[in-house]
């Protein structure tokens, strides 16, 4: 099994430049997630998805929008890159009745 | 104030040694309690979790849930290099749909 399984791993942009992150995962799970991780900060949660057609807003999600495209895939996008969105962002999937989320291998955004 | 405080560290301890990891919280109603730790340039991985009070072993890991002192902590016995990460605690409600992680602590084992 695959996991969760994040695109890309490295990515530079511009200032004003969109993007889109995609993540799938191959567990069946019904929740998803996007983290974005600063040093010192942990990890902040900035959409998730509780079940296919469903999103909602976490801890910081301004200047982000979501898709969740079925089950197994949930898109992070970037409409208007700015600096401050310069981060590791992680995509993970929770398991049903047990508290054990799984993260992807993160994408390393840095916004110039 | 965070909902979850965590010391930063790094924290270096020789091979060996019994480590200790606390994390404390403000929200009474946080049911879960885990523990994740996170290799560098990788994703967290879930190495326990307890419900409600209580302690929880899993070989060298200890998890302590203090609820009426909102702090929890993971105790490391023979600590080995390979434990060498940066450990996140992470707490949420009844319903765990959603997580809240404190900031994680570096730990560094020295052979």
């Amino acid at each position: 099994n695959a996991g969760v399984t994040q695109t890309p791993k490295f990515q530079v942009l511009k200032t004003g430049q969109s993007m889109t992150l995609q993540c799938a995962q191959d567990m069946n799970h019904n929740s998803m997630y996007w983290y974005r991780q600063d040093p010192g900060m942990g990890l902040r949660l900035i959409y998730y998805s509780a079940s296919e057609g469903t999103t909602d807003k976490g801890e910081v999600p301004n200047g982000y929008n979501v898709s969740r495209l079925n089950k197994r895939e949930f898109s992070l996008r970037l409409e208007s890159a700015a600096p401050s969105q310069t981060s590791v962002y992680f995509c993970a999937s929770l398991r049903d009745r047990v508290p054990e989320a799984f993260f992807g291998q993160g994408t390393r955004l840095t916004v110039v | 104030q965070k909902e979850v405080e965590q010391d930063p560290g790094p924290l270096s301890v020789p091979e060996g040694a019994i480590v200790s990891l606390n994390c404390t919280y403000s929200n009474s109603a946080f049911q879960y309690f885990m523990w994740y730790r996170q290799y560098s340039r990788k994703g967290p991985e879930l190495l326990m979790y307890t419900y409600s009070s209580g302690n929880k072993e899993d070989g060298r890991f200890t998890a302590q849930v203090d609820k009426s002192s909102k702090y929890i902590s993971l105790f490391i016995r023979d600590s080995q290099p390979s434990d060498s990460a940066t450990y996140l605690c992470a707490m949420s409600l009844y319903n765990f749909n959603k997580f809240y992680f404190g900031s994680g602590t570096k730990l560094n084992v020295k052979p």
